[in-house]
């Protein structure tokens, strides 16, 4: 079983619509969270970090689960240029600070 | 936000060459560097960590005498990929780690642009 996983998509979505996306972690040591966005062919950028509260930033909103190990990415009012791949990342402080990258979920808007 | 810069941004090469890939924190000391590789369509594998002033820590399944790391400064890691083969055509990016910000409750790490390799 893979640490991180996600479902692969791709969500087709139209403009304005909102998305969410899911990811589950397999470590419970894991201790940071973070949604990263990658463009096709680019590196990954820090999206978001996702806090135990839950958090907000402008049309995005990130949701942690512990006790479930889940973590979810909301999008409202999708814009055309939200096509991307999401990536949901664990930090594992114990590990060195290493990174676990998900597969990534794709996501299309179209117009 | 910080800087990384990778270089270079894409390489060619034949099959049997050596190929160096710098990566460089522009407006931070990194003592932490990592190295990842993406094949198509796949997620971002670590590779390895890059650590200052010591050797580098590879993955399970990662070859230390064809990936060689150093990391002779604060500021910059490279990875030289040693008799290269097609199959080590690959995405290779870079990330450095920048230790907490005020208000923050973990390091964030900034990656660099990649490096497109192609061994024909």
């Amino acid at each position: 079983r893979k640490e991180v996983e996600q479902d692969p998509g791709p969500f087709n979505v139209p403009e304005g619509a909102t998305v969410a996306f899911n990811c589950t972690y397999s470590n419970s040591a894991s201790q940071s969270f973070f949604w990263y966005r990658q463009d096709c062919r680019k590196e990954p950028k820090l999206l978001m970090s996702v806090y135990s509260s839950g958090n907000e930033d402008g049309r995005f909103t990130a949701q942690l689960n512990r006790a479930s190990q889940y973590i979810s990415l909301l999008i409202r009012d999708s814009k055309l240029s939200d096509s991307a791949t999401y990536l949901c990342v664990v930090n594992r402080r114990n590990a060195g600070n290493m990174l676990t990258f998900g597969g990534g979920t794709r996501l299309m808007v179209k117009p | 936000g910080a800087v990384v810069s990778q270089h270079p941004s894409r390489v060619i090469c034949k099959s049997g060459t050596s190929v160096k890939i710098e990566c460089r924190s522009l407006d931070f000391q990194a003592t932490t560097m990592f190295w990842y590789r993406q094949f198509p369509k796949q997620s971002l594998m670590l590779m390895a960590t890059s650590n200052e002033g010591s050797k580098a820590t590879y993955e399970q399944g990662v070859e230390k005498d064809k990936f060689l790391i150093n990391h002779a400064s604060l500021t910059l890691s490279t990875l030289t990929v040693t008799s290269a083969h097609p199959e080590d055509s690959s995405f290779y990016i870079c990330s450095a780690r920048k230790h907490r910000e005020a208000g923050a409750n973990t390091d964030t790490q900034y990656f660099g642009p990649g490096t497109r390799l192609t061994v024909l």
